[in-house]
């Protein structure tokens, strides 16, 4: 297992468009988090997943957003009708439940959205 | 969530050992102290985690206070791929939290 991977690594839309992300979490792990992180922040958490079950979402998920989880594996998070605001780094991360967050969070390395 | 209180940036010579501080004085007993840090470009990664107990692993030693309302995340010998964001953040254990907090972290510089 290589870790989490994001794809893709960067994307550059117009305002207005939709997007949609993709994270691989580790195989084995049943938690799958979903943070934004602006320059010169922290990530900031988005939306978290048990296995298909969508358990929490932050109020910085607009109704623009929207997260799944079909099949309990990999992930998608898809921004409709962009807005400039929309650009961050968006990073996905897993878990275990059973001693998370005690045994950490891997991340991805994220995808880069630049909204022009 | 409880906060934590980070200096904003900090700067440490090659092969010389770094203490990086915490303040968290609301910490709650179920808080666990967690340090994450961040290369460029990266995301973040995993470095230590304690309760109460000084922990040491092969990457970091974390010392927290006896009182808990602060700790220091301690690089034995700093290299340049030491420099990072760091991220200490206050989190439940088993099952209980359900999302790390991050602030905006001390950002680490390695100088020769």
């Amino acid at each position: 297992d290589t870790g989490v991977s994001q794809d893709p690594r960067h994307k550059i839309t117009k305002r207005g468009q939709n997007v949609t992300f993709r994270c691989d979490p580790i195989s084995e792990h049943n938690r799958l988090y979903w943070y934004r992180q602006t320059l010169g922040q922290g990530p900031e958490f988005l939306t978290y997943f048990q296995n298909e079950a969508q358990l929490e979402k932050s109020r910085l998920l607009s109704d623009r957003f929207s997260a799944e989880r079909p099949k309990g594996s990999f992930s998608t998070l898809e921004i409709q009708r962009t807005e400039q605001g929309d650009s961050a780094m968006y990073l996905c991360a897993s878990s275990l439940d059973r001693g998370a967050p005690s045994y950490g969070y891997t991340f991805g390395s994220g995808t880069r959205l630049t909204v022009v | 969530d409880a906060k934590t209180t980070q200096p904003n940036s900090m700067e440490s010579n090659e092969e010389e050992p770094v203490h990086l501080p915490c303040n968290h004085s609301t910490i709650s007993g179920t808080d666990y102290i967690h340090w994450y840090r961040q290369l460029p470009s990266q995301g973040p990664e995993y470095v230590i985690h304690g309760l109460t107990s000084n922990v040491n692993n092969r990457m970091a030693s974390l010392a927290i206070a006896e009182d808990r309302k602060s700790s220091t995340l301690i690089l034995h010998r700093a290299t340049l791929r030491d420099a990072a964001v760091y991220y200490c953040i206050l989190a439940g254990d088993t099952g209980t939290a359900s999302k790390l907090t991050f602030g905006t972290g001390t950002r680490h510089q390695v100088t020769l």
